[in-house]
Parts: C-alpha cells; sequence; structure tokens
C-alpha cells in the first residue's frame, strides 16, 4: 500500500496549456509539500500545508496553486504551462512542525513542456 | 542563511569500495540532519536521520553517518559498497521549530563492477 501517491507519473503537454498533478497521503500526516525538482536535480520547496492551511509559499509564480482539500490531499494546478515548468514534482508528507519529522516522498510527476 | 552543501557532484567507487559523502551546511540553531537516497525514476527515501545524542547514527542498507559540530559537517559512510547503491545522494537540514527543510545539491554515485 504506497504511503504517498502521485498521479499522474508522466504528463506531456503543450506550452499554454493548464495541467493537474494530485497526490494523496495514507500516512496520517498533517503536513504536505510539494517540491520541484530541476534537471540538475536540485530539490526546491514550492509550497506546505499543514492541516490544510497554506503555510509555507516560496516564491512561485502565481500560475501555480495549490489545494488541500483534506489533510490527506493535496494537488497542484498550474495555468499557462511554460517550457521552465518541465520538472519532475514531488509530493511529500511529514508529521508535527518541528523540522525533525522524516519527509516521506512520493514518486514524482515528470511533467514536460513541448 | 541557511544552506546546504554537498561538494561532489559526482563520486565513482569500485564495488566493495568504502564511501564517503561529503555535506556541510550552515544553520545558527541545533540542526535536523538527514541522508536521502534516490533511485532513478523514483521518490527520497531516508537513509537515516540525526537529532541529537551519540554523533554516529546507523541508518538502513548499511550506512551510517557522523556529525562534527565543530566542522558543521554530517558525512555519509559505508565501508563496503554495493552495485545496488548506485544512486543520488541528498543531504538535508530540518530547520527546528518550522516545517522548512533545506536540501544539498545531490551526490551522484556511480559504482563500477
Amino acid at each position: 500500500d504506497t504511503a504517498v501517491s502521485q498521479t499522474p507519473k508522466y504528463l506531456v503537454t503543450q506550452m499554454g496549456n493548464d495541467k493537474s498533478i494530485k497526490c494523496e497521503q495514507n500516512l496520517g500526516h498533517d503536513t504536505m509539500y510539494w517540491y520541484k525538482q530541476d534537471s540538475k536535480k536540485f530539490l526546491k520547496i514550492m509550497f506546505s500545508y499543514n492541516n490544510k492551511e497554506l503555510i509555507i509559499n516560496e516564491t512561485v509564480p502565481n500560475r501555480f496553486s495549490p489545494k488541500s482539500p483534506d489533510k490527506a490531499h493535496l494537488n497542484l494546478h498550474i495555468n499557462s504551462l511554460e517550457l521552465g515548468d518541465s520538472a519532475v514534482y514531488f509530493c511529500a508528507s511529514s508529521q508535527g512542525r518541528s523540522g525533525s519529522g522524516e519527509l516521506f516522498f512520493g514518486e514524482g510527476s515528470r511533467l514536460t513542456v513541448l | 542563511a541557511q544552506s546546504v552543501t554537498q561538494p561532489d557532484i559526482h563520486i565513482t567507487v569500485s564495488e566493495g569500495a568504502s564511501l564517503e559523502l561529503r555535506c556541510n551546511y550552515s544553520y545558527g540553531a541545533t540542526p535536523y540532519l538527514f541522508w536521502y537516497v534516490q533511485s532513478p525514476g523514483q521518490g527520497l527515501q531516508l537513509l537515516l536521520k540525526y537529532f541529537s545524542g551519540d554523533t554516529l547514527v546507523q541508518g538502513i542498507k548499511g550506512f551510517e553517518a557522523e556529525f562534527k559540530r565543530s566542522q558543521s559537517s554530517f558525512n555519509l559512510r559505508k565501508p563496503s559498497v554495493h552495485w545496488s547503491d548506485a544512486a543520488e545522494y541528498f543531504c538535508a537540514v530540518g530547520l527546528s521549530g518550522t516545517y522548512k527543510y533545506i536540501f544539498g545539491t545531490g551526490t551522484r554515485l556511480k559504482v563500477l563492477a
């Protein structure tokens, strides 16, 4: 039973389109994250939600809109896709606030914008 | 500003050889330190973590890491590398009292048969 699952695993789309990635965790964690991994493998935090409340919103274009319908789900919608949005997007979850909780990652969603 | 540095972008070792991956961090408070491994096409998996206490921590898959406060380092070691250890390795710092984690840029490990 997958702890953190993301769908879809692959997306290929044209510039200007809108796409969504869904994430679900069955670990009972209260905090979920979206990370972007670029072609050089650098991992950058985008957003974090704690109990459905947005708590981290890094300098991400407002074309990216996260949504957390409940604490087990965190979705990412991207409008007007650009070439530079091509990356692997990872969802993760953790428990607790202290920065000491282990992050559990999904397998990633590879987005290719043509 | 907080940061994590992994000086080695690529490391190649022969199977059976020992391994050390370097990690240095910059953080004013007591850090929570992590090592994660990412196999191709996969998400990141925790290898080990340090919060406090014994500065030598043991992890999964035969890995260990040593926290050295004076050097702001948390290097990952394995006495004998297996071909299946080939992967990308990330060091990370958890910022205490926050939800933030800062990752290093990763070290890609290649293992020669």
